[in-house]
């Protein structure tokens, strides 16, 4: 399966501890994309890499949040000082460069489920 | 700025009924529009888009939708539904060329025999 791949695929963990996602994109493309889900919302913007570089980030980012995607492949998401308010499902979505076949669409990884208690 | 309204958050509707799911936009520019689809416990995927050209737009599973740009709407719609299309649905738009994708809030789709 070529598909986006996230991983865990759930995490619950203690208020004030620090926890990490990985998301692997489809291998051809360039830009990757994390989005938070809570229930009932839809996916809300956090933060898109072109290639190694992370080009914007929302405001829903903040200074607990950091993101990396180090050589333009995989990319990590990790959250320090955990807080309740973090409990969603964290998706990782990527498509390739607009001129290569980039008609807007996003590919989807199942989402990594994060619980703080 | 782009906003995107999903004006039902549940429709119940009974297997081989039609349907229709409404989805209004904001934007200041030229947009792309879409409809994913996110059945439970899977990520999203992508069920139609609206790039430029004709209107009505068909998508997979017998899924179609207009784009209306004088009412800003892409509604989606499908003539006669089954069992297996119970999901959540989003209505996203991206302005034309951009890289941010702004979701509505979905809309709950269930179908009951």
């Amino acid at each position: 399966d070529t598909g986006v791949s996230q991983n865990p695929r759930h995490k619950i963990t203690k208020r004030g501890q620090n926890v990490t996602f990985r998301c692997d994109p489809i291998s051809e493309h360039n830009r990757l994309y994390w989005y938070r889900q809570t229930l009932g919302q839809g996916p809300e913007f956090l933060t898109y890499f072109q290639n190694e570089a992370q080009l914007e980030k929302s405001r829903l980012l903040s200074d607990r949040f950091s993101a990396e995607r180090p050589k333009g492949s995989f990319s990590t998401l990790e959250i320090q000082r955990t807080e309740q308010g973090d409990s969603a499902m964290y998706l990782c979505a990527s498509s390739p460069d607009f001129g290569t076949g980039n008609t807007g669409e996003l590919f989807f990884g199942e989402g990594s489920r994060l619980t703080v208690l | 700025a782009q906003s995107v309204t999903q004006l039902d958050s549940q429709v119940p509707v009974f297997e081989e009924a039609p349907v229709e799911l409404r989805c209004n936009y904001s934007s200041s520019v030229s947009v792309y529009l879409f409809w994913y689809v996110q059945y439970p416990n899977q990520g999203l995927q992508l069920l139609l888009k609206y790039l430029s050209g004709s209107t009505l737009v068909k998508g997979i599973n017998g899924f179609e939708a207009e784009f209306n740009k004088s009412q800003t709407s892409f509604h989606l719609r499908k003539p006669s539904v089954h069992i297996s299309d119970t999901a959540e649905y989003f209505c996203a738009v991206s302005e034309g060329g951009g890289f941010k994708t702004i979701f509505g809030a979905g809309t709950r789709l269930f179908v009951k025999a």
